[in-house]
């Protein structure tokens, strides 16, 4: 069945530094979007990416679709503790709208 | 005002019982889904209802019941509760799931089985 695979699984970082984590899906995807898990919280949605090769900026935070659709990133710039918690892309395949297929998450860990 | 709210937030029962997490939100969504997540924080697809109607019914056992009285509620069954079945249940709702609308999460459902 269609996967959509998140790496790394863990990262620790000193504030301050930068941290990427990387999604990967199986099938092409007609979007893909990604959440946030704070500890002991709830997904909450940070952004959607439609476009072939999209870029979009929130403040440190940079997120890519490729332009095959099949691979998303998401890059903070200058870590701060209050980006600890586990990310989260998530995509629809073609042809299954409705049914948002999970990364397994990136939980971050930062360091003050 | 909370916009999904599931409840109860923490449940603690022993096997071979029988639970349920009710879910209610008021964003006027017409989509309402059940996801696991499970102590990995893997999140799974469960169910979801479009206006009171089952549209995605994943391989879920059958003691997981859902149930949606109106487009608002979504609430889920489980019978004969199994060690397994620990794990935290999240709702969510979305506007429009055909364009992959984001999801609004509820704040989760801890259930524990002992």
């Amino acid at each position: 069945g269609q996967q959509v695979m998140q790496i790394p699984q863990y990262q620790h970082v000193q504030e301050g530094e930068d941290f990427t984590t990387y999604c990967n899906s199986s099938t092409t995807l007609s979007n893909i979007q990604w959440y946030k898990q704070r500890p002991g919280g709830h997904p909450v949605f940070l952004i959607q990416l439609v476009k072939s090769g999209e870029v979009k900026k929130q403040k440190r935070l940079t997120f890519q679709f490729g332009e095959a659709k099949k691979n998303s990133s998401l890059h903070i710039t200058a870590t701060q503790t209050t980006d600890v918690g586990t990310y989260f892309c998530a995509g629809p395949p073609y042809n299954q709208g409705g049914k948002l297929i999970f990364g397994q998450g990136t939980e971050l860990s930062v360091k003050p | 005002d909370t916009a999904v709210s599931q409840t109860p937030k923490y449940l603690v029962t022993q096997m071979g019982n029988d639970k349920s997490i009710k879910c209610e939100q008021n964003l006027g969504h017409d989509t309402m889904y059940w996801y696991k997540q499970d102590s990995k924080k893997f999140l799974k697809i469960m169910f979801s209802y479009n206006n009171k109607e089952l549209i995605i019914n994943e391989t879920v056992p059958n003691r997981f019941s859902p149930k949606s009285p109106d487009k608002a509620h979504l609430n889920l069954h489980i019978n004969s509760l199994e060690l397994g079945d620990s794990a935290v249940y999240f709702c969510a709702s979305s506007q429009d799931p055909a364009r992959a609308s984001p999801l609004h999460f509820g704040n989760g459902t801890r259930l524990t089985v002992t």
